[in-house]
């Protein structure tokens, strides 16, 4: 099993469409979550950091289940500029990330 | 604004030539600074944490010889990478943690390697 595994997708929606991604991790002693944003060519850029049991930023929200091992990102109202790849990262215990092989996004208009 | 840049931004090569990647945490300083390779279509993937005043670590099937890594000040690591061969030609991005676990990446380099 990979230490972090996401649907490779893509997703293709429409504006305005509601749209959520989900991550699973191996390692259950993890107490750090991220969500970073990569656009084609470019550095992967932090969206949201998640700690807790979730997170919300305006029309983004990213909910933890420890229990299951799972983290979901969802984006309301989405919009063409939301097109980009979404990675799921988990950092390990020295401060190593570990990647999702990240989630294509594609909102159409 | 960027807090990691890197230099260059994209770099073009003949094949054995080596190429140096600059990697710099801007307004922090960085113990720890990491290098990321990416290929088209690819997840990033991770291949060597810099530890300034100390060796680099690689992660398993990275040749250490190939690719230098010296990471000789706070704010500083570079990236060397020698005899480059067409293979080696990918997106190279470096991340740096502030403030705890968060890390900030780098803007990339593209190298080409004809």
């Amino acid at each position: 099993r990979k230490e972090v595994e996401q649907d490779p997708g893509p997703f293709n929606v429409p504006e305005g469409a509601t749209v959520a991604f989900n991550c699973t991790y191996s390692n259950s002693a993890s107490q750090s979550f991220f969500w970073y944003r990569q656009d084609c060519r470019k550095e992967p850029k932090l969206l949201m950091s998640v700690y807790s049991s979730g997170n919300e930023d305006g029309r983004f929200t990213a909910q933890l289940n420890r229990a299951s091992q799972y983290i979901s990102l969802l984006i309301r109202d989405s919009k063409l500029s939301d097109s980009a790849t979404y990675l799921c990262v988990v950092p390990d215990s020295s401060y190593k990330l570990i990647f999702g092989s990240g989630t294509r996004l594609l909102v159409r208009p | 604004g960027a807090v990691v840049s890197q230099h260059p931004s994209w770099v073009i090569c003949k094949s054995g030539t080596s190429v140096k990647i600059e990697c710099r945490s801007l307004d922090f300083q960085a113990t720890t600074m990491f290098w990321y390779r990416q290929f088209p279509k690819q997840s990033l993937m991770l291949m060597a944490t810099s530890n300034e005043g100390s060796k680099a670590t690689y992660e398993q099937g990275v040749e250490k010889d190939k690719f230098l890594i010296n990471h000789a000040s706070l704010t500083l690591s570079t990236l060397t990478v020698t005899s480059a061969h067409p293979e080696d030609s990918s997106f190279y991005i470096c991340s740096a943690p502030r403030r705890g676990v968060t890390q900030y990446f780098g803007p990339g380099t593209r190298l080409l390697v004809l």
